[in-house]
């Protein structure tokens, strides 16, 4: 079956850093990828997406790449901040053009 | 803009009841989505409606029903709650693919 896995531990850096969250997929190989960035009690709101034929997109100051060789999606923060914190998710979408959401990586960025 | 818009926000039933949760968009997105969000399960998906009139089943479908009553609105069901179905239900809708999701802030259900 269709797998997506994110570093399943909280990722801890310090203000000014960059961050970088891995999202690894396994048994199908997706056309699109999404992230998406989710605060405590609220939905997930998108962010970025990007396309199989696409090995990088950046957006202000996050940055994603897309390594269908490695199966393997990862998404940068730069001069990461405070305000940053939150829990990320990745979405890859499947055969049937729906979104299959990993479970999240925390990130937490310490003044 | 409101968005996608969830009602209610909380939640409590018994097991056995039913009830309807609410989603409804005002961004003329033509697909619709429900989600369960469950601790170490990430978001599962129940139901979706690719478009108006038309309905399929999702990773999670047991235990629930939909309806896409027009293009803004799209209703999930719980006919007979189990403490199993306590979960926080996401409404999400999309432009179709490849368009990011627009996602309602939630409902949160605790079936005792």
């Amino acid at each position: 079956s269709q797998k997506i896995e994110q570093n399943s531990e909280a990722l801890n850096i310090q203000e000014g850093k960059t961050a970088t969250l891995t999202c690894n997929y396994t048994n199908y190989s997706p056309a699109y990828l999404q992230w998406y960035r989710q605060d405590p009690g609220r939905g997930p709101v998108f962010l970025l997406l990007i396309r199989e034929n696409e090995k990088e997109k950046r957006k202000e100051r996050l940055k994603v790449t897309f390594d269908t060789t490695l199966k393997q999606s990862l998404f940068h923060i730069t001069a990461s901040q405070p305000a940053d914190s939150a829990t990320y998710l990745c979405a890859p979408y499947n055969q049937g053009g729906k979104l299959i959401f990993g479970q999240g990586t925390e990130l937490s960025v310490k003044p | 803009n409101a968005g996608v818009t969830q009602t209610p926000k909380f939640q409590v039933l018994k097991t056995g009841q039913s009830m309807t949760l609410q989603c409804a968009q005002d961004m003329n997105h033509n697909s619709m989505y429900w989600y369960r969000q469950d601790p170490g399960m990430g978001l599962r998906l129940i139901y979706y409606s690719a478009s108006e009139g038309t309905t399929d089943k999702g990773e999670v479908p047991n235990g629930y029903n939909v309806s896409r009553l027009n293009k803004r609105e799209f209703s999930l069901r719980l006919e007979s709650a189990a403490p199993s179905q306590t979960s926080v239900y996401f409404c999400a809708s999309s432009r179709g693919t490849p368009y990011g999701y627009t996602f309602g802030s939630g409902t949160r259900l605790t079936v005792v």
